[in-house]
Parts: C-alpha cells; structure tokens; sequence
C-alpha cells in the first residue's frame, strides 16, 4: 500500500527566504504526483503536476522535483511572501486512479 | 467557467437519514474522486471513477456508495449515515490522458451526523 510523507509538518519562516517541502512515497510506480495549496477552512488549489516521465515543473516562484527512483519530491518556494502561508499537500497518484495524499506542511511566512 | 461544483456544502444530519452528496463537473473529466479529510487522518480517497459506469473503491469505502451515470456527475451516497462520518468531504476530477490530467476540486461539504 502506497504511504506517502511530507516534512516538516510545520515550517515558519521569515518572509523573502527560499524554502523546499519535502514529499517522499513507498511505490515508486506512479502515474504523477500533484502538489497542492489548502487553505484554512477552504479547498485545495493545484499548484504543479509533475508526471511520472518528468523531472521537474515550474510555475512562477514554484519548482517541483520528482525523483521517482528515490520515492522523493520536493516542492522549491523562492522568495516566499505571507501569502505563502497555507498547507501544501502532496498527492500521488497510480495509472488505476488511486490517489494517496500526504498529511501536508502548514507554512508560516511571517512579515 | 470551469469547475466542479458540490451541493450542499453544508449539511447537518442524524444518524440512519440517508443523504447524497451531488458533485458535478463542466469539464468533460473522464477520471472522478471522492475524498474525505479528518484532523489528523488527512485526507482519505473513498471511491474512484474512471469513466462512466466503472467505479472502485479507494482506501475508506466502508458506508459509502456511489454510481456514474453521466460522465459529469458522480454523487456520494450515505445510506444510513452514523457519527462517524462526519467530515469534510471533497469531490475532484480530471483528464485521463498522458497531459493535463491534474485533479481539480470541489469547494467541499462539511458533514455533521448527530
């Protein structure tokens, strides 16, 4: 059975640093893996989806790493800004359609 | 525009009224989810479809039903719902091709049984 973690849990930085959320998994025979933004209260946002072919993927101040081999990913936020502040999920995902999500990091970014 | 919509987002029941949670989708989605997420337990895949009439269960199916009808509906079914059931719930789909298959979710329905 597919387990996916993330660490840290929690994480509070000072706004403008560059951080990395971590995200590793047990089966490395995935289909893609999806990182998400929840806030408080609210749905969850995509962020990037890295397929399983793929390397890395970028969006803005946002870059994904996957290395399947290692069951790893990292999700990289440049110059991170309060509105940062959210819980990032990461999802990975099988060619059958199960989906197991990790527990989340909840980031601070403080002004 | 393009979304996927769950009704009712809210909800308070009692244990043993049956319910059903609609989720709808206006992007021609082949691939549709269910989901729950508790405090501590993250969020739980409940049942899966990947296309109209093929459904599976995911990691918590126990108490739940569903069907697929029509490609853009996928309803949560609750027949006897007990306490335990309470939660949030989130509805997704997506494309089922080598692109663009990233899931797309729901606002979410917030469950309480009494």
């Amino acid at each position: 059975k597919q387990e996916v973690t993330q660490i840290p849990a929690a994480l509070s930085v000072p706004e403008g640093e560059n951080l990395v959320l971590n995200c590793s998994f047990t089966d490395s025979a995935i289909y893609n893996l999806q990182w998400f933004r929840q806030d408080p209260g609210k749905g969850l946002t995509s962020l990037l989806l890295i397929q399983s072919s793929q390397r890395e993927q970028t969006s803005g101040r946002l870059n994904a790493s996957l290395d399947k081999s290692s069951g790893r990913s990292t999700l990289y936020i440049a110059a991170s800004q309060p509105g940062d502040s959210a819980t990032y999920l990461c999802a990975v995902n099988t060619n059958a359609g199960k989906s197991t999500f990790g527990d989340g990091t909840t980031l601070t970014v403080k002004p | 525009e393009a979304q996927v919509t769950q009704n009712p987002r809210y909800l308070i029941t009692v244990t043993g009224k049956k319910l059903t949670v609609t989720c709808s989708q206006n992007m021609n989605h082949e691939y549709m989810s269910w989901y729950r997420q508790d405090p501590g337990l993250g969020l739980r895949q409940i049942y899966y479809s990947m296309n109209v009439e093929v459904t599976d269960k995911g990691d918590v199916p126990e108490g739940y039903k569903v069907s697929r009808k029509e490609k853009r509906n996928f309803p949560l079914i609750l027949e006897s719902p007990s306490p335990n059931q309470t939660s949030l719930y989130f509805c997704a789909s997506s494309l089922r091709g080598e692109l663009y298959n990233e899931q797309f979710f729901g606002p979410g329905t917030r469950l309480t049984v009494l």
